[in-house]
């Protein structure tokens, strides 16, 4: 079944210590996000890809990078993790053209849940 | 700054009653509406989209949307346990002017009563 697969799903890491995480679709969608969702909070989009263009949120701290090598995988590589990153982290695919007056339907992968100590 | 407003609830009904989500948004220009239902710990499902003024129907949910009046809401008919789950709705901008972007509101938990 075509899907968004997200590993690992679930990462601890120490603070200050690099962690990647990583999302692969095949579903052949030409966008990629990466959310950040804190308990009880809406979903934080960080930044996406529409094919290979990155497009970072003004908000996203600069601990957070991301990577597209393919239309198939993306990653977040978060440099130095702090206790407030502690989340769950959802990568989303969806299909879109410029110029469309609508956007498709975001597809989530189920999640990575990210622990600091 | 676009948002997305929803009531945080939580919102009880007893089993088989209809229950009703509401949403509203700031950008006139959104084009795309969506309602994905979240459970603990998980990550969200999509269960409608809409994307003209009026009602959807899916099986027992319906969507509404009244773009004049910036309003989008969920009803869920014959409400069962399993429906209790924090219900997100999500607004898309439109692709020319707005990016891809989609705005999550911060969910309405609902909580259905056997």
């Amino acid at each position: 079944d075509a899907m968004v697969i997200q590993n690992p799903r679930y990462q601890v890491t120490q603070f200050g210590k690099p962690v990647t995480l990583s999302c692969s679709q095949t579903l052949n969608h030409n966008v990629m996000y990466w959310y950040q969702q804190k308990s009880s909070q809406a979903p934080k989009l960080l930044f996406h890809y529409y094919d290979k263009d990155f497009n970072n949120e003004a908000d996203t701290p600069d601990n957070f990078q991301s990577r597209r090598p393919n239309t198939s995988f993306c990653f977040l590589d978060i440099r130095s993790p702090g206790l407030g990153d502690a989340a769950m982290y959802l990568c989303a695919t969806s299909r879109a053209s410029p110029g469309l007056a609508v956007t498709d339907t975001q597809y989530f992968g189920p999640g990575t849940r990210l622990t600091v100590l | 700054q676009k948002e997305v407003e929803q009531n945080s609830g939580p919102l009880s009904v007893p089993e088989g009653a209809i229950a009703s989500l509401n949403c509203t948004y700031s950008d006139r220009v959104s084009q795309s509406f969506f309602w994905y239902r979240q459970y603990s710990g998980k990550s969200p499902e999509l269960i409608m989209s809409i994307y003209s003024n009026g009602d959807k129907e899916d099986g027992r949910f319906t969507a509404q949307l009244n773009k004049a009046s910036q309003y989008v809401s969920l009803l869920i008919r014959d409400s069962q346990p399993s429906d209790s789950a924090t219900y997100l709705c999500a607004v898309n901008g439109d692709g020319r002017t707005g990016g891809f972007k989609t705005i999550f509101g911060a969910g309405t938990r609902l909580f259905v009563k056997a």
